[in-house]
């Protein structure tokens, strides 16, 4: 079982849809990710939260909006997506890569856009 | 500019028909090298990470090794249960980034 819970596991929504995917972890790291991936490709990364505050955005389309309520906490508001969105996305946390502390991935929400 | 690249993309094996997959890498001031499992539709499962030259982890029929430039992971006797894509990542310098390799997709045949 992994230490990181995304929720919910499967969304489907239309393109005029507003949603949110949720992630949470209790191990005590500092950094949380957010991460796209499409069928036979790595993970890609969209966005970085260091100690509750946003540290990278990748250029991310704006109908991405990442929040960080708190250190165990991450969500990702969805608005208006297009039908390329549709992917697994995944949550990530870790103590701090600078420190070569590995990243710790949930098992992801496969999200389809209809 | 710092890389991953990992090869093969793909292999098929028989069952305990031992081999390696490579990962090479171009990153400034190596801080960790990590190599993950993921099974389709799910996250990646974290393995090893490995932070020096000469260094090898081992777990079960996985054994990493580390190079000045590349990273091994010998798969001894495989099983079909290790099937799966296997990748692995390094940090750029001073980023809390990974730079993740394309992947080898792994499948064992009984």
């Amino acid at each position: 079982d992994t230490e990181v819970t995304q929720t919910p596991k499967h969304l489907v929504m239309g393109m005029t849809n507003k949603k949110s995917l949720k992630c949470e972890q209790h191990m005590g790291h500092r950094a949380m990710y957010w991460y796209k991936q499409k069928a036979k490709k790595p993970p890609e990364l969209m966005f970085v939260y260091s100690y509750e505050k946003l540290s990278i955005n990748e250029s991310v389309p704006s109908r991405f909006s990442p929040e960080c309520p708190n250190s165990s906490l991450l969500n990702l508001h969805l608005h208006a997506l297009q039908p390329e969105d549709s992917a697994l996305y995944l949550c990530a946390s870790s103590q701090g890569l600078q420190g070569g502390q590995p990243q710790h991935f949930g098992d992801g929400t496969r999200l389809s856009i209809l | 500019e710092d890389q991953v690249t990992q090869s093969p993309e793909a292999l098929r094996l028989q069952e305990g028909e031992s081999s390696s997959l490579n990962c090479s890498y171009t990153v400034s001031g190596l801080r960790g090298l990590f190599w993950y499992r993921q099974d389709p539709g799910k996250g990646p499962e974290f393995l090893f990470t490995l932070y020096s030259a000469g260094e090898e982890k081992e777990k079960e029929r996985l054994k990493a090794t580390l190079t000045k430039k590349e990273s091994f992971l010998h798969i001894t006797a495989p099983k079909p249960e290790d099937s799966a894509t296997y990748l692995c990542a390094v940090p750029p310098y001073n980023t809390d980034k990974l730079i993740f390799g394309t992947g080898t997709r792994l499948q064992v045949f009984p």
